[in-house]
């Protein structure tokens, strides 16, 4: 199985603040690296797939990048909103495998 | 507009056989590209995929847990069964059903469910 390893598991952070959590694959998965965000209670939802397309609604502070091995997920100027747990997941192949998971507190 | 719900026991004991299903609405499980995927998570803790049945009825599980789960469809329903056998108190978790969508480019779980809350305890 792929593991997937996100980094920080954690970040205390502002609003307007910019974001960027880091995500590794422990082997090549080219872009089949989606994100998800979710908050308390809720299901998850999709952000980005194929490492850098965004998804229909998902406002454009939001934004992916990489291939291969590592992946980011950069938020520009975090909202409110955004305080959430954010996962990546990869599509590569089966078994599907998420990350850990990663949470923005209110610093 | 697609729509997922999940639906099953809120409670069942260790050793049972659970039985969950996904009934959906807005797209057809016929269509090439459409995949339903399980998900769960257990309290405090980090989504971890469970099963996939595709268009074509070929399925794919979680290695760790191959030996107990069985994922089904009925088209004609738009449902996706997951049966996971022999419930242990770790099982305890929210269930997701979610779209999968494989354009062949790309897949991704785009739509979820609500999700069901199961407890194992006796």
């Amino acid at each position: 199985d792929i593991q997937m390893t996100q980094s920080p598991s954690s970040l205390s952070t502002s609003v307007g603040d910019r974001v960027t959590i880091t995500c590794r694959a422990g082997q090549s998965i080219s872009s089949y690296l989606n994100w998800y965000q979710q908050k308390p209670g809720k299901a998850p939802e999709l952000l980005i797939y194929a490492a850098s397309s965004l998804q229909s609604g998902v406002p454009s502070r939001f934004s992916g990048s990489g291939s291969g091995t590592d992946f980011t997920l950069t938020i520009s100027s975090l909202q409110p909103e955004d305080f959430a747990t954010y996962y990546c997941q990869q599509s590569y192949i089966t078994p599907y495998t998420f990350g850990q998971g990663t949470k923005l507190e209110i610093k | 507009q697609v729509i997922l719900r999940e639906s099953g026991p809120a409670l069942v004991k260790p050793t049972q056989t659970l039985t969950l299903t996904c009934t959906f609405s807005g797209f057809s499980l016929s269509t090439s590209v459409m995949s339903v995927s399980w998900v769960r998570q257990p309290p405090g803790k980090a989504l971890e995929w469970l099963a996939l049945i595709d268009w074509d009825d070929d399925k794919y599980y979680r290695t760790s847990l191959k030996t107990r789960l069985t994922i089904s469809k009925d088209t004609s329903k738009n449902q996706v069964v997951l049966t996971m056998t022999n419930m242990d108190p770790v099982d305890t978790a929210t269930y997701y059903c979610a779209r999968t969508l494989d354009n062949g480019a790309y897949n991704a779980f785009d739509i979820w469910g609500q999700g069901t809350m199961v407890t194992v305890s006796s």
